[in-house]
Parts: structure tokens; sequence; C-alpha cells
């Protein structure tokens, strides 16, 4: 079947830190791979995306390339800020449209 | 275009009771999804809905139900709530169907409390 596993939380960093969150996932033919961002308070918003093998999503300074030979997607920033404080979820769209979401990962950037 | 509604924002209501929320897509998306997100189970996925048919379904009771109207608006009910229902109730619109088009975009969510 279809899932999505990514890196335990929380996660801290100070400000201008690397972050990596991990995404691995377990699928049936050929995904498209997420990274949704959900702030306080708020729904989930699409942060990038990907829709085949050794695509690159990006937005906002965030990188994640689609490898399919290792089945992960890997979020990655250079230099996170203190407005990147959020949760972080992988996803991935299966047959019919379905949407399979990680656990999530609290990210929390300090000054 | 405007975004992905919902309402109410916020719900209270006691064990027993039922209850209505309401989502309205972003105008063009025909495919509506809800899900539960609590903070022991994380998000998980209730159905969805396209061109007023239940497409998928996650593993919920039968009290939790749901339907689309023909302009896509949706709604879900949960009847004979319990304590554990207490959470917040996400909707997602999508185009669907279209390679490289089918991410959802989410609601503000309705956060509901069982008391």
């Amino acid at each position: 079947g279809n899932s999505v596993t990514q890196m335990e939380g929380p996660v801290t960093l100070s400000e201008e830190a690397f972050l990596t969150i991990n995404c691995t996932y377990t699928a049936t033919g050929y995904p498209s791979l997420f990274w949704y961002v959900q702030y306080p308070g708020e729904g989930l918003q699409l942060l990038l995306k990907a829709t085949k093998a050794d695509d690159k999503g990006s937005n906002k300074g965030f990188e994640a390339t689609y490898r399919k030979e290792t089945t992960s997607f890997h979020l990655e920033k250079g230099s996170v800020q203190v407005s990147d404080s959020a949760v972080y979820f992988c996803a991935l769209s299966g047959p019919g449209n379905q949407f399979y979401f990680g656990t999530g990962t609290s990210l929390t950037v300090i000054p | 275009k405007a975004g992905v509604t919902q309402t109410p924002r916020y719900l209270i209501k006691t064990r027993g009771q039922q209850v209505t929320l309401s989502c309205s897509p972003i105008s063009g998306h025909r495919s509506v999804s809800w899900y539960q997100q609590t903070p022991g189970q994380g998000l998980q996925f209730l159905f969805e809905y396209f061109s007023e048919t239940q497409r998928n379904k996650g593993n919920f009771p039968g009290r939790f139900s749901g339907r689309q109207f023909s302009n896509s608006r949706s709604e879900m009910n949960v009847s004979t709530l319990e304590l554990g229902d207490s959470a917040l109730y996400l909707c997602a619109s999508s185009l669907a169907g279209q390679v490289g088009y089918n991410e959802q975009f989410f609601g503000p969510g309705t956060r509901l409390t069982v008391l």
C-alpha cells in the first residue's frame, strides 16, 4: 500500500542553521510528492511539489528532490529563519487522487 | 481567486449531539477531501468527493458522513458526537485527475470541541 514516513520531531534549530527533514515513501506506481507547511492556528499550505523522479521542487528557499531509487523526498533549507517555525508534512498522491500524509515534523527556530 | 473556505471556524457541542461542517472549494475544483487532525493521531483522511460521488473513504465509523453538491460545495456530518471527536477538521480541494495539477489546497479548518 501507500504510506509516508517522516522524521520524528520536534526539531529545534538556531537561526541561519541548515535544515533537513527526512521523508521516505512506499507507493504503487508513480506518485506525486508534496511538502505542506502548517502555521499555528491555520490549515496546511502547499510548500513545494514534484511529480516525477528526479524532479526538484523549490519554494521560499526550501528544496526537495524526488528520489525514486531511495524512495525519498527530503526537505532542505540552507538557512532557516524564525518565521519558518511551523509543522511540516510530507505527502504523496496515489491512484484516484487519494493523499497520504506523514505524521508531521514540528520545527522551532530560535533567534 | 478565493481560497477554500470553511464554516464555522469554531464549534462547541456536547456528547450525543450531531454537527454539520461546510466547505466551499476553490472555483473550478471538483474534488473535495476531508481530514481530521488531532495531536495524538495526526492528520487522518475521512473521505473524498468528486462530482457529487464519494470516491475514496478512510477508516472512520459510519457516524461520519459527507456529501457534495452540484456546485462542488461539500458538507460533512458527525452524528452522536463523542469526546474523541474533538479535533480540527480540514477540508481540501483540488482539480484532480490531471497529472501535475492534483495538489490539494486546504481551508483554515473548523475547530470542533465536544464537551
